[in-house]
């Protein structure tokens, strides 16, 4: 089965600039998080999404931070404008968490974003 | 939440038997216990999940004890590869309503 896919890999921005990273879900999984991991720290959830709907978002700094999970399948993380504190690892990741499902989290590569 | 205290870091001998403790005080009682390895440059990974007492798989055991205030990832005869972070989580497993947060996970650091 296909794992879970995330793009770009990398992204340089200046600060300020906005930035978009996509994340697709392993097929059939409800619940897909995004974690934002700074280099030497462990992941810190950003946000958590079963299906359509938002399960947590308390850790996500919304005046520059937006999520979208479209149709309860891909999701969107976009960053508007990007602060150097930003600089981190994004990372997505499903399950299927969901009665009688397998509760093991899926992770993508990341996408590694530089603020400059 | 359950919060999870771990070790910072640890070191180990190669051909070594590796125990990683977790401590989750609060844990609920439909709360489960897993734990996940990550290498640099790479997502977490799954290793071992259970709930009490004592699990095993092909890459670990995970002790429970009967309080399950604490858990211990067991690795057996660890090699330079397992270099990784460790990091334990505890939460509902069949239930994406909660949500799942890493703590700062256990750096181990295999030597030749």
């Amino acid at each position: 089965e296909a794992g879970v896919a995330q793009s770009p890999r990398y992204k340089i921005i200046e600060k300020r600039q906005s930035v978009a990273f996509w994340c697709n879900p392993i097929s059939g999984h409800a619940t897909l998080y995004w974690y934002q991991q700074i280099l030497g720290q462990g992941p810190k959830l950003l946000i958590q999404f079963q299906n359509n709907g938002v399960v947590d978002d308390s850790q996500l700094p919304k005046d520059r931070f937006s999520a979208e999970r479209l149709k309860g399948v891909d999701s969107t993380l976009k960053i508007q404008p990007a602060k150097l504190e930003d600089s981190a690892v994004y990372l997505c990741a499903s399950s299927r968490r969901t009665s009688g499902g397998s509760g093991e989290l899926f992770f993508g590569e990341g996408s590694r974003l530089t603020v400059l | 939440l359950a919060k999870t205290t771990q070790p910072i870091s640890m070191d180990s001998y190669e051909g070594q038997e590796v125990n990683i403790t977790c401590s989750h005080n609060n844990i609920a009682t439909n709360d489960y216990i897993t734990w996940y390895q990550q290498f640099p440059s790479q997502g977490p990974r799954f290793i071992i999940q259970g709930y009490k007492t004592k699990v095993t798989n092909e890459v670990a055991s995970l002790f429970i004890p009967a309080d399950r205030k604490s858990s211990t990832l067991s690795l057996p005869r660890v090699s330079l590869s397992d270099t990784a972070v460790y990091y334990c989580l505890v939460g509902p497993w069949n239930s994406g309503n909660t949500p799942l947060v890493f703590g700062k996970g256990t750096r181990l650091s295999v030597i030749a």
